[in-house]
């Protein structure tokens, strides 16, 4: 089955940039879409088809994705940005929705 | 706006049946992919599976030989069943909207957390 493998952490300061990695075989090839999850809520999405955002979501928030990394960036990084972020892909081999192992988001 | 409210049980017995309803609002359930998502506790994501308004389903493989999702148009609600539960079915479950011209999952309701526990 298809695998997404993102760090478990990343800190960043205030004001600074947080980038989020999602590794995965070929992952260029395939569309990606993040989603934020605070404590206590359900996720939200964020970025969709790679660099994409939902309408109400800052510019703040972006993604690219190549080869075998898709990234989500967060600029200006704020407190509230602080969350679980996940990737997910549609795997059309299998058919299957897939879930990246999720990364947390600590602002200093 | 659509919203999604998930209801069921809180607490299942092991080796019995979870069954949890999603009420959608605000909208029709037709012409919509309507999925499941899992989460347990200090978890991640958990693709369950989904129903399209036309009644057919897809489920994720490792889940499939437990697990039957539908739907009520007439009530606009979608339904979870999931047979023969252990404490590794423990999490908070999420019903939510997939976007199928993107593939990805936009609306969600609040989810609901289910102990397995005898």
């Amino acid at each position: 089955s298809y695998v997404l493998t993102q760090p478990p952490s990343v800190s960043v300061a205030p004001g600074q940039t947080a980038t989020i990695t999602c590794a995965g075989n070929n992952i260029g090839r395939k569309s990606v879409h993040w989603y934020q999850q605070k404590p206590g809520q359900a996720p939200v999405l964020v970025v969709y088809d790679d660099t994409d955002r939902p309408s109400g979501i800052p510019e703040r928030f972006s993604g690219s994705n190549a080869g075998s990394t898709a990234t989500l960036t967060i600029s200006r990084v704020e407190a509230g940005d602080e969350a679980d972020y996940y990737c997910q892909v549609w795997d059309s081999r299998s058919d299957l929705y897939v879930f990246g192992t999720g990364a947390k988001v600590t602002v200093l | 706006q659509v919203q999604l409210q998930e209801s069921g049980p809180g607490l299942v017995k092991p080796s019995e049946t979870l069954s949890l309803t999603c009420t959608v609002s605000g909208g029709s359930i037709s012409s919509h992919y309507w999925t499941w998502i899992r989460q347990p506790p200090g978890g991640g994501l958990e693709w369950i599976g989904h129903v399209y308004y036309s009644g057919s389903t897809n489920y994720n493989p490792s889940l499939k030989s437990r697990v039957t999702i539908s739907l009520d148009s007439s009530k606009n609600q979608v339904s979870l069943r999931l047979s023969s539960v252990s404490a590794a079915d423990t999490a908070v479950y999420y019903c939510a909207r997939l976007e199928l011209g993107i593939r990805a999952f936009e609306i969600w309701g609040q989810g609901t957390m289910v102990t397995v526990s005898s």
